[in-house]
């Protein structure tokens, strides 16, 4: 299974609601990420995830909150955003149990999350 | 500064004929690696080529990567309308724990 998985699809919320993404992977990789697109750009990196520790966040402002439950699931919690942080949110994930090597290989995406904040 | 950049902005080409997108990087790298996205949706990876390669193929690809200049290219030969997507190159810097993205191709192919 090379599949990465996000839900939702779409999703739409007011700038008061509090919302989560979810992402899952069971392809053993243990490095886990979280990128944020905007139309036309290159994806921007928000949080990494290694063996199910933070060991990167972007200076990624705190409305949005990441959690690791195990090395399977990655979740975004959404809290008080801003119409700008309208975007394409990419989870991804690399890194096979064999290798020591994680955030500099091969990334698999997930399909992301269309995310509109009015 | 964004470590990759790419080069064209947007190519738009007839079916059958080749696209040539190159890619620049600053820093020294372990590998550099080209996605592929279709609007809209996830990336899906290409290739990766490491620092000690000069040259790899994948079906109707090929990518080079001159470390002395600091560039790559991908080139997709007898393109497809379906090749229609943004092209992104992604470079691993040498001491790096992240890929760096570029700014993207997007590639139009015309039936």
């Amino acid at each position: 299974d090379t599949e990465v998985t996000q839900t939702p699809k779409h999703l739409v919320m007011g700038m008061t609601n509090k919302k989560s993404l979810k992402c899952e992977q069971h392809m053993g990789h243990r490095a886990m990420y979280w990128y944020k697109q905007k139309a036309k750009k290159p994806p921007e990196l928000m949080f990494v995830y290694s063996y199910e520790k933070l060991s990167i966040n972007e200076s990624v402002p705190s409305r949005f909150s990441p959690e690791c439950p195990n090395s399977s699931l990655l979740n975004l919690h959404l809290h008080a955003l801003q119409p700008e942080d309208s975007a394409l949110y990419l989870c991804a994930s690399s890194g096979s149990r064999l290798a020591d090597r994680t955030s500099t290989d091969t990334q698999y995406f997930g399909p992301g999350t269309r995310l509109t904040v009015l | 500064s964004q470590q990759g950049e790419e080069d064209p902005q947007a190519l738009s080409i007839q079916e059958g004929e080749n696209a040539t997108m190159n890619c620049s990087y600053k820093t020294s790298i372990n590998n550099l690696q080209w996605y592929r996205q279709n609007s809209g949706r996830g990336l899906v990876h290409l290739i990766l080529i490491r620092s000690n390669e000069r040259e790899k193929h994948s079906g109707r690809l090929r990518v080079t990567l001159d470390t002395s200049k600091k560039s790559s290219s991908l080139l997709i030969t007898a393109s497809r309308a379906a090749d229609t997507a943004s092209y992104f190159c992604a470079t691993a810097a040498v001491g790096g724990s992240r890929l760096t993205f570029g700014e993207g191709t997007q590639l139009t192919v015309n039936p």
